[in-house]
């Protein structure tokens, strides 16, 4: 089992341009989840899914949308990056009871100029 | 919104001597409490989930307990080890909401030196 992978680890933008985050899971867990950790912020929610096709926005959702066709997957879409978007960005997905823990993805560190 | 506070925020611990740091929550309505280990450079990985109060879960030198009348969670670290060096998240699960979002607290930062 892979657990949660992300895809890319790495990313530079420009100011402007778009891209796509793209988190699988092989767990078949229903819930899924974008952080965003920030120095000093800890983890702050940006959108999540309790399923396959639902999408819920989070603490901090603007600038980021979120799709999630496949049951495994789930996608972060940036559509015009921004600077104050440069973050470190986990997935996580868990079960569908209370007490199951999440599991992290390795993260994705992305910077916009 | 359930506020999660943790502390202190960081702690420093000489190698061999054990430690404890707090989660505090100012409601019991909340399904679960979670804590996880957050290790610099690597991804958040749980180590306890507690649902009961007077919780107590053990694994090797880590251990915790859950008092949901009084609003806190202890972690303990015996005999700290240069290994147990990483951030500490909790994190509960709100009765308030039944979609799944949990309420993380900042971390406690503990530094270990040997």
């Amino acid at each position: 089992n892979a657990g949660v992978t992300q895809t890319p680890k790495f990313r530079v933008l420009k100011t402007g341009q778009s891209m796509t985050l793209l988190c699988a899971q092989d767990m078949n867990h229903e819930y899924m989840y974008w952080y965003r950790q920030d120095p000093g912020m800890g983890l702050r929610l940006i959108h999540y899914s309790v399923g396959e096709g639902t999408t819920a926005k989070g603490e901090v959702p603007d600038g980021y949308n979120v799709s999630r066709l496949k049951k495994q997957n789930f996608l972060l879409g940036l559509e015009s990056a921004a600077p104050s978007q440069t973050s470190v960005y986990f997935c996580a997905s868990r079960g569908g009871r209370f007490y199951n823990e999440q599991f992290f993805g390795p993260g994705t560190r992305l910077t916009v100029l | 919104i359930l506020n999660v506070e943790q502390s202190p925020q960081s702690l420093h611990v000489q190698e061999g001597d054990s430690t404890n740091f707090t989660c505090s929550f100012p409601s019991s309505n909340f399904y679960a409490l979670h804590w996880y280990r957050w290790e610099t450079a690597k991804s958040p990985e749980a180590l306890f989930v507690m649902t009961l109060n007077g919780d107590e879960k053990k694994k090797g030198r880590i251990s915790a307990t859950l008092n949901t009348k009084e609003g806190y969670s202890y972690l303990y670290i015996k005999g700290s080890q240069p290994e147990d060096s990483a951030t500490y998240l909790c994190a509960l699960f709100p009765k308030a909401d039944s979609w799944g979002k949990f309420q993380f607290g900042a971390g406690t930062q503990v530094v270990v030196t040997p």
